[in-house]
């Protein structure tokens, strides 16, 4: 059964410094792996999806690295802003499961002004 | 273009009272999910839909949930009866459904249900 981790579990930063959320699988065959942003009361949004045959993924100051081998994909946050602040969720969708996505629990940041 | 809507936002009920929630998918999209996200958890899933067949329930407790998609389009996911356990937050997403999971899904607000 896939299950997904994400350390830590709450970062507080001030503004300005760039950070590294991580995300570990326990199964390596994936179709998928997809970064979310939560904000409180609020539905997910979709980051940024790497297919298992890619390496990294950019958007403006997000960059969403994988390595299907181990298990293992950061999510690289630049500049960071309070704007920021939200909790990230990973998802991965395994080769074997169909279409369903498996989430980790989250990272909730803070982004201190 | 709307993004996928849900309601009410907010519920509360009494334990052993039903409760539906509604769920509208972006438009084309094929592939309707429900997830139930308990509080510093990631959601998991209740059901999925392709088009108005339920592919996959195994997650659903059948004995108190169930849910419908009528036409391909709407779905509504009813609990009865509501259990003290069942308190959490119930999202709606749905993705355009294309072949070896390469889509991205898109997420509801979600309704927050408070069983008393």
């Amino acid at each position: 059964k896939q299950e997904v981790t994400q350390i830590p579990a709450a970062l507080s930063v001030p503004e300005g410094e760039n950070l590294v959320l991580n995300c570990s699988f326990t199964d390596s065959a994936i179709y998928n792996l997809q970064w979310f942003r939560q904000d409180p009361g609020k539905g997910l949004t979709s980051l940024l999806l790497i297919q298992s045959s890619q390496r990294e993924q950019t958007s403006g100051r997000l960059n969403a690295s994988l390595d299907k081998s181990s298990g293992r994909s950061t999510l690289y946050i630049a500049a960071s802003q309070p704007g920021d602040s939200a909790t990230y969720l990973c998802a991965v969708r395994p080769e074997n499961y169909g279409q369903n996505f498996v989430f980790g629990p989250g990272t909730r940041l803070s982004v201190l002004p | 273009e709307a993004g996928v809507v849900q309601s009410p936002r907010y519920k509360i009920i009494e334990k052993k009272q039903p409760v539906a929630f509604w769920c509208n998918p972006i438009s084309g999209h094929n592939t309707l999910y429900w997830y139930l996200q308990n509080l510093g958890q990631g959601p998991e899933l209740l059901i999925r839909y392709e088009n108005e067949e339920a592919v996959d329930d195994s997650q659903l407790p059948k004995d108190r949930f169930s849910a419908e998609r009528l036409k391909g389009v709407d779905s509504t996911l009813k609990i009865q009866p509501a259990e003290l356990g069942d308190s959490a937050v119930y999202l709606c997403a749905s993705s355009i459904g294309t072949s070896g999971g390469t889509d991205t899904q898109y997420f509801g607000p979600g309704t927050r249900l408070t069983v008393l």
